[in-house]
């Protein structure tokens, strides 16, 4: 089945340990997206791919990296984490304006803890 | 600004209806999401609106008012499993989702 896949589902740090979370795409969708979710709160975007241009939120820290080395995968570096930082990370992808397809699929995430 | 607001919690009963309500100020609109988010997993689609009206998908339906900035989600014979967060979101005129909080839907039987 064609899906978003995240690994690790769980993943626990330490303070100022950075850490990678991966994504990858079985859907050949164009537009990849990294949200941070924190309890009862709504997704809140970090970053998105469009193909291979990288778009910043305004507000996202400079802690916060990612890449997209091909159409399939994207991984999110966190360079120092802190206790603020422990949320659940959402990969989504869609195929944007492409085919007018804007429905966007969610990975399962990745829940990190920072100790 | 950008806003999305719905209520943060609602309850009903098992086999009864509920209908959770969005309203929206977004620069630009590009239709209407809702999503439906178990506790610890990640949000699935249910519907997108772009055009006013209904739209029914089994017992899910969802509802569009553009000119009132408005939507609602209305789920019928409601069942155990349907207790969630339902999250309603807007495509503005960059193509990005704008999020509301989500609504926690409580069922009781």
């Amino acid at each position: 089945d064609a899906m978003v896949i995240q690994n690790p589902r769980y993943q626990v740090t330490q303070f100022g340990k950075p850490v990678t979370l991966s994504c990858s795409q079985t859907l050949n969708h164009n537009v990849m997206y990294w949200y941070q979710q924190k309890s009862s709160q709504a997704p809140k975007l970090l970053f998105h791919y469009y193909d291979k241009d990288f778009n910043n939120e305004a507000d996202t820290p400079d802690n916060f990296q990612s890449r997209r080395p091909n159409t399939s995968f994207c991984f999110l570096d966190i360079r120092s984490p802190g206790l603020g930082d422990a949320a659940m990370y959402l990969c989504a992808t869609s195929n944007g304006p492409r085919d007018r397809s804007y429905e966007q699929y969610f990975g399962p995430g990745t829940r990190l803890t920072v100790t | 600004g950008q806003n999305i607001d719905q209520p943060t919690e609602m309850t009903a009963t098992e086999g009864a209806i509920v209908q959770i309500n969005c309203t929206y100020q977004t620069s630009g609109f590009n239709g209407l999401f809702w999503y439906q988010q178990h506790a610890g997993e990640a949000p699935t689609f249910l519907s997108y609106n772009v055009l006013d009206g209904l739209e029914e998908k089994g017992r899910f339906s969802s509802f569009l008012s553009r000119s009132k900035g408005y939507s609602y989600l209305l789920l019928k014979e409601l069942q155990m499993k349907d207790s969630a967060s339902y999250l309603c979101a807007c495509m503005d005129s960059n193509y990005q989702l704008i999020w509301g909080a989500g609504t926690k839907l409580i069922i009781k039987p």
